[in-house]
C-alpha cells in the first residue's frame, strides 16, 4: 500500500520564478491538504482540495494556486518566488468522509535563491 | 537532512526512561487532536489522536491526556528509544477529521540518550 509521495525532493529556484510541485495521495484517499513548513516551525495550511475543487484555503497569496486531477493527485503552484518562499512543502491525504485524519508525505524542500 | 528542531523547545531523557511532551492548543471549539512524529529531512508521521470526547488514549508505547479545561495535550512515551529521537508536534482540527485545515502547536525536539 503505497503511501503519499511527493516530487521532486530538492528544488532550488530563482526569486521571480515559478515551480510546480507534486503530489500522489495514499491510496484509498481522494482529499489533498498542501502545507508550508519554514524551517523551525510548524506545518502551516496553504490549500485543500476534493473533486477537483479548493475547499479551503488559509491565508496565503493568490501568487499560490493549486490543481487536482480526477486521479485525485495534486500539484501546488507558486509563482514570482520570493526569498521568503523557501521552505519543506508538504502534501497531505485523507478521505473526505471519514474522521481519520490526515497523512503526510515526506515534502519538497524549496530553495529561493 | 535539513534540521526541524532548530530553535525548538528541547526535552533530553535517557534511553527507557519515558517522556512527556506538553503541548497547549488554541481553539477551544477544536474536538479532534492528533499528534504527529518529524524525523529530520521527513514528512511529519501520525502517532496518535484523540476525540474530545475522550480524556486519555493509549496506544503501543504511547498515551495522550487531553485536558480541555486548559486547553491543554500530552503525549507519553513510555520506555523511550533512540529512534524516538525527533520533533513532535501536536495539531488540532476545528473540521474535526479529514476536511479543513491541521493547525499545528509549536514543536519540541525529544533528544535520547543513549
Amino acid at each position: 500500500d503505497a503511501g503519499v509521495t511527493q516530487s521532486p525532493t530538492h528544488l532550488i529556484k530563482t526569486r521571480g520564478q515559478q515551480v510546480t510541485l507534486r503530489c500522489s495521495p495514499k491510496s484509498g484517499h481522494d482529499t489533498v491538504s498542501w502545507y508550508q513548513q519554514a524551517l523551525g516551525q510548524g506545518p502551516q495550511f496553504i490549500f485543500q482540495y476534493y473533486e477537483e475543487e479548493e475547499r479551503q484555503r488559509g491565508n496565503f497569496p493568490d501568487r499560490f494556486s493549486g490543481h487536482q486531477f480526477p486521479n485525485y493527485s495534486s500539484e501546488l503552484n507558486v509563482n514570482a518566488l520570493l526569498l521568503g518562499d523557501s521552505a519543506l512543502y508538504l502534501c497531505a491525504s485523507s478521505w473526505w468522509g471519514s474522521t481519520d485524519t490526515q497523512y503526510f508525505g515526506p515534502g519538497t524542500r524549496l530553495t529561493v535563491l | 537532512g535539513e534540521s526541524v528542531g532548530l530553535h525548538l523547545p528541547t526535552l533530553s531523557v535517557q534511553e527507557g526512561d519515558n517522556s512527556i511532551i506538553n503541548c497547549a492548543y488554541s481553539n477551544s471549539a477544536s474536538d479532534y487532536f492528533i499528534w504527529y512524529k518529524q524525523e529530520s529531512g521527513k514528512g511529519p508521521q501520525f502517532i496518535i489522536d484523540i476525540r474530545s470526547n475522550m480524556d486519555k488514549r493509549q496506544g503501543q508505547r504511547v498515551t495522550v491526556l487531553l485536558n480541555k479545561t486548559v486547553k491543554h495535550l500530552s503525549l507519553q512515551i513510555a520506555a523511550t528509544q533512540p529512534g524516538d529521537s525527533a520533533v513532535y508536534f501536536c495539531a488540532e482540527n476545528p473540521k474535526g477529521g479529514s476536511q479543513g485545515n491541521l493547525i499545528f502547536g509549536k514543536g519540541t525536539k525529544l533528544s535520547v540518550k543513549p
